[in-house]
């Protein structure tokens, strides 16, 4: 069974601070994404990872960054956290060249205060 | 990358089939089209894929008409636990495509 994980279901953190969102993936996946989620606008998707050390810019990267320095685990980091960061947060994972068949993780709900 | 349009809401009652339609007039040679499902307080999850005619899994069946401009998500006896969110994607993830645009997606609401 695919499994994705993600470090945190529930977060609470203050403007300013510098926050790490960790996902794993446990099937050797290529690929693996960030999604935010806001009522009424879908998922945007903010970075993605292709390999080891390789990312692309999504549609909203902006106050986030990215680190991927093993396969299985892709972090999300907001250096300085603003409130209209506040949202769910999905990770994705999937094999190269089928992104279109993707395993999302529970969410992680991250609130800034 | 398709654009696509579906209904934002829809109301069914248990034991019902439910058909979601998928808008994508710009869809290209090489694009598949993907249903997600989505429930509430968890990401979502893969449910159906198709090019053309017909695609039927354990879950749902998908149509495609021959021009490909739309496509129908159908479930059939739909129960409570159906409450979801479903998605349509079109992309050609084999290729140049390596990123999934979710819509806002149709929420279907299944009743007692």
């Amino acid at each position: 069974d695919v499994k994705v994980t993600q470090s945190s279901r529930y977060l609470v953190k203050r403007t300013g601070e510098k926050v790490f969102l960790e996902c794993v993936q446990d099937m050797d996946h290529e690929n693996m994404f960030w999604y935010r989620q806001d009522p009424g606008l879908g998922l945007r998707l903010i970075y993605f990872s292709y390999d080891v050390k390789m990312k692309e810019k999504g549609d909203i990267p902006e106050g986030y960054s990215v680190s991927r320095e093993k396969k299985e685990r892709f972090s999300l980091i907001l250096e300085s956290a603003s409130t209209n960061q506040t949202s769910m947060y999905l990770c994705a994972s999937s094999f190269q060249g089928r992104a279109d068949t993707q395993y999302f993780g529970p969410g992680t709900r991250l609130t800034v205060l | 990358l398709a654009k696509t349009t579906q209904p934002i809401s829809m109301d069914s009652y248990e034991g019902q089939e439910v058909n979601i339609t998928c808008s994508h007039n710009n869809i290209a040679t090489n694009d598949y089209i993907t249903w997600y499902q989505q429930f509430p307080s968890q990401g979502p999850r893969f449910i159906i894929q198709g090019y053309k005619t017909k695609v039927t899994n354990e879950v749902a069946s998908l149509f495609i008409p021959a021009d490909r401009k739309s496509s129908t998500l159908s479930l059939p006896r739909v129960s409570l636990s159906d409450t979801a969110v479903y998605y349509c994607l079109v992309g050609d993830y084999g290729g140049a495509t390596n990123k999934l645009i979710f819509g806002t997606g149709t929420l279907l609401a299944v009743q007692p």
